[in-house]
């Protein structure tokens, strides 16, 4: 099975805001709103940052949030930071009863 | 609190063998699965599978069948990967990622620090 599709770079200035969009098919992402994202820094483990399409985590800040419509999911930050600049992937269960990543996005803060 | 800590990098010879473990700490272990992820160098997340760590029925994705398998020693709250006949391609970072705490539990909360496996002859 093949990766979900993300962008493989997306840009945005501090104080902006970007999207991230995951694109699968209806055997995972469009039937299933079992959709995660991880932030990943260079060098370090990946981060939940946003569960079950829309649900964030304690300790995560709300800047981050999560949608989906059809067979595409959606992360979404606002008021940019510098910090956020890192590789962004989303993950999706499966009618297979497996899940999947996508190819990872990676955002650069200007 | 919440911990899983893995052993240390590897360097292997093709054709060998490597066991990689992942200790947990800070929740019954036997309560939330266990998922194996992978990423080559420069590469993104690959999702090699889980284990339930209830049952210790395993489930591979495509791709990591046959020389992949996932155990558990679940009286030191450990899980292992192991890795037969090693191939360059299988040089990366193996992270070991337990299923969640809350809502639909299919996701990843708590990551290993990941473990280095190099093979080189």
């Amino acid at each position: 099975q093949s990766a979900l599709t993300q962008p493989a770079s997306v840009s945005g200035s501090p104080g902006q805001s970007i999207t991230i969009s995951c694109t699968g098919t209806s055997s995972d992402v469009g039937d299933y709103n079992y959709v995660s994202w991880y932030q990943q820094h260079p060098g370090k483990a990946p981060k939940l940052m946003i569960y079950d399409v829309s649900d964030r985590p304690s300790g995560v800040s709300n800047r981050f949030s999560g949608s989906k419509s059809g067979n595409t999911a959606s992360l979404t930050i606002s008021r940019l930071q510098a910090e956020d600049e890192a590789d962004y992937y989303c993950s999706s269960y499966t009618s297979s009863s497996t899940r999947i990543f996508g190819g990872g996005t990676k955002l650069t803060v200007l | 609190q919440v911990q899983l800590v893995q052993s240390g990098s590897e360097l292997k010879k093709p054709g060998a063998s490597v066991k990689v473990s992942c200790k947990a700490s800070g929740y019954r272990f036997t309560v939330y699965g266990m998922n194996w992820v992978r990423q080559a160098p420069g590469q993104g997340l690959e999702w090699m599978g889980w284990i339930n760590t209830n049952t210790g029925n395993p489930t591979y994705a495509q791709g990591f069948t046959g020389r992949f398998v996932f155990s558990l020693d679940t009286s030191v709250s450990t899980a292992y990967l192991q890795i037969s006949s090693l191939k360059a391609d299988d040089t990366a970072v193996y992270y070991c990622a337990r299923d969640g705490l809350y809502g639909s539990g299919i996701y990843y909360d708590y990551w290993g620090q990941g473990t280095l496996v190099t093979v080189s002859s």
